[in-house]
């Protein structure tokens, strides 16, 4: 079945350490998303990418970093130079950048 | 900035009346709206969309209706079911720019 899916599901870290959410789709979608959800603040775009091998800041990209080396794969790393990592976070994508957007199962990162 | 507004976060309904969730907007330019659904731990799911040059769209027991002049947006739900119990988040592109995001509002239907 075709889909997004970020993994993994839960996910904790130490202070000071970077980590790396990872998001696959074989929707053959050209556009892809990284969004950061935290209570009372809706959905925030971190970074996006339009196309392989680029990739543009959202709202909220400062302390993390994305590739986009495949169609299918847009990896987030959360760097420890992000103040407040711990949230929900959610990867998307859709056919063109201002189409509808099909969202993966989140993933929680906790840092402690 | 918040472009698009959800001012109300949270609504109570009674199991099969109509829930009204509310979305404004700022951006006149704004040409394709958007309503998403989500269950706590889980991605959003997309539920339904309208385009500007329209003023309502429907779907099943989901209609969409857009008030250009008030920059206003509404999602009706009829009738109510217990498994709509979620957050709806209203989303806006404007041309082919990024989707923005409302705060989103928790729906909870009271059986």
């Amino acid at each position: 079945d075709g889909g997004i899916t970020q993994s993994p599901k839960y996910l904790f870290r130490k202070e000071g350490q970077n980590v790396t959410l990872s998001c696959e789709q074989n929707l053959n979608h050209d556009a892809m998303y990284w969004y950061r959800q935290d209570p009372g603040q809706g959905l925030r775009l971190i970074y996006y990418s339009q196309i392989v091998n680029d990739f543009q800041k959202g709202d909220i990209a400062e302390g993390y970093s994305v590739s986009r080396e495949k169609k299918e794969s847009f990896p987030l790393t959360v760097t420890s130079a992000q103040k407040n990592p711990t949230a929900f976070y959610l990867c998307a994508s859709s056919m063109e950048f201002y189409s509808e957007a099909f969202f993966g199962q989140g993933t929680r990162l906790t840092v402690v | 900035d918040q472009q698009v507004k959800q001012n109300s976060p949270s609504l109570s309904v009674q199991e099969g009346r109509i829930s009204i969730l509310n979305c404004d907007y700022t951006n006149s330019m704004f040409d394709y709206f958007l309503w998403y659904k989500k269950y706590p731990a889980e991605g959003p799911t997309f539920l339904i969309s309208i385009s500007s040059i329209k003023d309502k769209n429907e779907d099943g027991r989901f209609t969409v209706f857009l008030n250009k002049s008030a920059k206003h947006l509404s999602l009706h739900i009829v009738p109510s079911q217990p498994g709509d119990s979620a957050v709806y988040f209203c989303a806006a592109i404007l041309g082919n720019e990024k989707l923005t995001f409302g705060t989103g509002t928790r729906l909870t239907i009271i059986p």
